[in-house]
C-alpha cells in the first residue's frame, strides 16, 4: 500500500508569515511523530499522537509551533510567525502502536526555508 | 535528558573496506533501532535490538546491542557504494513511546 505522504515537498517562505505542513499516515497506523532535521543533524522530536490520547507536545520548541490530527489519520503542523531558525526539514513518521517494538515508517519530508 | 552519542559523525573509504559505527549513551534503552536515510527521503529502518548482548545480521551489516543496553554498535564488511547514506541509532526508554535519534554517521563509499 501507500506510504506516508507529506506536502509541500519544499515551501520557502518570508520571515513573520505562517505555514502549515501535511502528513497523511500509512491507513490504520494509530501513532504518528513530527520530528524536526536541520542540516546535518539527527531528528529532534516535535509532537506525538497516539489514537485518541491527548499528544505529547513536549518536543515543541516553542508556542508558535502547533498540530493537529483531524479523525485519527492526516496531520497539520502550523508554524507561525516563522524565524530564519525553523528552516529545516520536516519529518512525519507513522507506526502500528506505541512502543520501542514498533518500526517507524517516514515520509519523504518537508523542506522549509525561512528567508 | 538521554542523549545518543555516534561516531565518526563523518566516514569516507574505499568500495571493499570494512567499517565500524558506534552510537553510545550513558542511559539504559529498551531497544535500539538502526536506521538509514538517504538523501531527499526519510529514515529507513534497518533492525531493532533488544537483548543486551544481542548480535544481529543483515547481508553485509551485524548489528551489535552492548550488554547493559546503553550502547550497540554496526559493522559493514565489504562497503559498496550503494551503502552510502545517514545511518541513525535511536533508542526508546523502557516502557516509553518517544524515540530519542543520535546526530548520525554520514558513510560516503566511494568506487
Amino acid at each position: 500500500g501507500a506510504g506516508v505522504s507529506q506536502s509541500p515537498s519544499n515551501k520557502v517562505t518570508e520571515k513573520g508569515k505562517d505555514v502549515e505542513l501535511r502528513c497523511d499516515p500509512i491507513s490504520g497506523h494509530t501513532a504518528l511523530y513530527w520530528y524536526r532535521q536541520s542540516l546535518g543533524q539527527g531528528l529532534e522530536f516535535l509532537i506525538y499522537f497516539q489514537g485518541n490520547s491527548a499528544p505529547d507536545k513536549s518536543g515543541l520548541p516553542s508556542d508558535r509551533f502547533s498540530a493537529e490530527r483531524t479523525g485519527g489519520s492526516v496531520s497539520t503542523l502550523t508554524i507561525q510567525r516563522t524565524q530564519q531558525e525553523d528552516s529545516a526539514v520536516y519529518l512525519c513518521a507513522s507506526s502500528l502502536g506505541t512502543g520501542s517494538l514498533f518500526e517507524q515508517f517516514f515520509g519523504p519530508g518537508t523542506r522549509l526555508t525561512v528567508l | 535528558t538521554q542523549l545518543l552519542e555516534q561516531s565518526p559523525q563523518f566516514l569516507s573509504i574505499q568500495e571493499g573496506e570494512n567499517l565500524t559505527v558506534y552510537c553510545n549513551s550513558s542511559s539504559v534503552f529498551s531497544s535500539l533501532q538502526w536506521y538509514r536515510q538517504e538523501p531527499g527521503e526519510g529514515p529507513v529502518l534497518l533492525v531493532t535490538v533488544v537483548t543486551g548482548g544481542e548480535v544481529k545480521k543483515l547481508k553485509r551489516l551485524t548489528f551489535q546491542f552492548g550488554d547493559a543496553r546503553k550502547d550497540s554498535s554496526l559493522h559493514i564488511t565489504a562497503a559498496q557504494p550503494g551503502d552510502t547514506g545517514l545511518y541513525l541509532c535511536a533508542g526508546a526508554a523502557t516502557g516509553g513511546f518517544k524515540t530519542i535519534f543520535g546526530a548520525g554517521t554520514r558513510l560516503f563509499v566511494k568506487a
